[in-house]
């Protein structure tokens, strides 16, 4: 069982500071990686992606991946109180022979206090 | 929702009946999924389709079965519910890939008495 791991939260931060999300993946052969946002009683929305190691910036939304630690991070700069959500780390996993799938991360909930 | 439509949005069934659950699409994606997501357990894939008349099984697949007779439309069949099956299912579809970059339906939650 390919596994993703995630810290719960909730994670607090003050409006305007860095929000810092971070995940770990167990399958040394994942090759995509994947950031989603959960307002609550709502589906999953995608805002990042990354394949190469390093980061990728996006907005106020930078992905950073370590391919050689299996971590992946997402960073938001001045956070706002809108960004308060659950984030959803997703890993593409071998599953059986010859076939990848999405393993998802349980989710970090962010809280960007006013 | 990138005109993906889930319905019901909300079912409540008995234990034994059976239930279908539908995700209609109109982007013209190739590759579809139903996942459920339950809380402790985040998100888990039941199954996908990379085309019409062609699924494979996910994570989670035992008690449930799909069909895809049109590229627009997935179904997820839960044969004999059972209490283990309430949760939310969600509809995602893709086109860059298997597994990349999904979008979402609004989910529907089932509730199985």
């Amino acid at each position: 069982q390919k596994e993703v791991e995630q810290n719960s939260g909730p994670l607090s931060v003050p409006e305007g500071a860095i929000a810092s999300l971070n995940c770990t993946y167990s399958d040394r052969g994942s090759q995509s990686f994947f950031w989603y946002r959960q307002y609550s009683g709502k589906s999953p929305e995608l805002i990042m992606f990354i394949y190469s190691n390093g980061d990728k910036e996006d907005g106020r939304f930078t992905a950073q991946l370590n391919k050689a630690s299996q971590y992946v991070s997402l960073l938001i700069r001045d956070s706002q109180p809108s960004d308060s959500a659950t984030y959803l780390c997703a890993v593409n996993s071998r599953f059986g022979a010859g076939s990848y799938q999405l393993t998802f991360g349980k989710g970090t909930k962010l809280s960007v206090i006013p | 929702d990138a005109g993906i439509t889930q319905s019901p949005r909300h079912k409540v069934t008995e234990t034994g009946t059976p239930v279908t659950l539908r995700c209609h699409q109109t982007e013209n994606h190739r590759y579809m999924y139903w996942y459920r997501q339950d809380p402790g357990h985040g998100l888990r894939l039941i199954h996908y389709s990379y085309g019409v008349k062609d699924t494979d099984k996910g994570e989670v697949s035992d008690g449930y079965s799909v069909s895809r007779s049109k590229t627009e439309d997935f179904l997820l069949t839960l044969e004999s519910a059972t209490s283990s099956q309430t949760s939310v299912y969600f509809c995602a579809i893709s086109d860059q890939g298997v597994n990349e970059k999904l979008f979402f339906g609004s989910g529907t939650q089932l509730s199985v008495l």
